[in-house]
């Protein structure tokens, strides 16, 4: 079955560059969500969609932005990136509510 | 904001069953209860989800009393390879905006 895809998988920025980082949701699923999760830590909310409109937002940076596409895909992009910016990005994707989410395997974001 | 609590760690041993409680008190009357299992550097990854009383798959049972306050997630007969963090999810700030708390950190030993 076609799962939640990411890329890249790992990526090294250096401070004050962007990033973006992409998402394609399983195929029919209508809802996407970001989270960040730093070193030791439990997943952080960053924001969400629902059919291509924003639907949350919980504690994404304002330099983060985030879109979703007529193809359904998503895209996080990062600016001026600082050190504590480093963690791993998921996205999720659901269908309808109640619906478990799935998750993909993650973007290890390294900035130096 | 409404949110869940459960045990920071558990400890256990191979062959034993592994209950971990997770309290919601907030929760809605149309939430559902979901756990999900996390193994280091990957995707939290669906076990179970749960309305009200017993519900049990292929990997685990969940209990939810009547009261829906709390949710159990048994695991039987754990191995190795059910050392990971396991969270509890609830919808309690909208469908859209799914929080995560702070999991339980399960280690099994041999």
């Amino acid at each position: 079955a076609a799962g939640v895809i990411q890329s890249p998988r790992h990526l090294i920025k250096e401070k004050r560059e962007t990033a973006t980082l992409k998402c394609y949701p399983i195929p029919r699923h209508d809802t996407v969500y970001w989270y960040q999760q730093g070193p030791g830590q439990d997943p952080q909310f960053l924001i969400s969609f629902y059919e291509k409109m924003q639907s949350d937002k919980g504690s994404i940076p304002d330099r983060f932005s985030a879109q979703q596409f007529s193809d359904y895909h998503s895209e996080l992009n990062m600016s001026s990136l600082e050190l504590g910016d480093s963690a791993l990005y998921f996205c999720a994707s659901n269908r309808g509510r109640d619906s478990p989410l799935h998750f993909g395997n993650g973007t290890r974001l390294t900035v130096t | 904001l409404a949110k869940t609590t459960q045990p920071i760690s558990m400890d256990s041993y191979e062959g034993q069953e592994v209950n971990i409680t997770c309290s919601h008190n907030n929760i809605a009357t149309n939430d559902y209860i979901t756990w999900y299992q996390q193994f280091p550097s990957q995707g939290p990854r669906f076990i179970i989800q749960g309305y009200k009383t017993k519900v049990t798959n292929e990997v685990a049972s969940l209990f939810i009393p009547a009261d829906r306050k709390s949710s159990t997630l048994s695991l039987p007969r754990v191995s190795l390879s059910d050392t990971a963090v396991y969270y509890c999810l609830v919808a309690t700030d909208g469908y859209n905006k799914l929080i995560f708390g702070a999991g339980t950190r399960l280690a099994v030993h041999p």
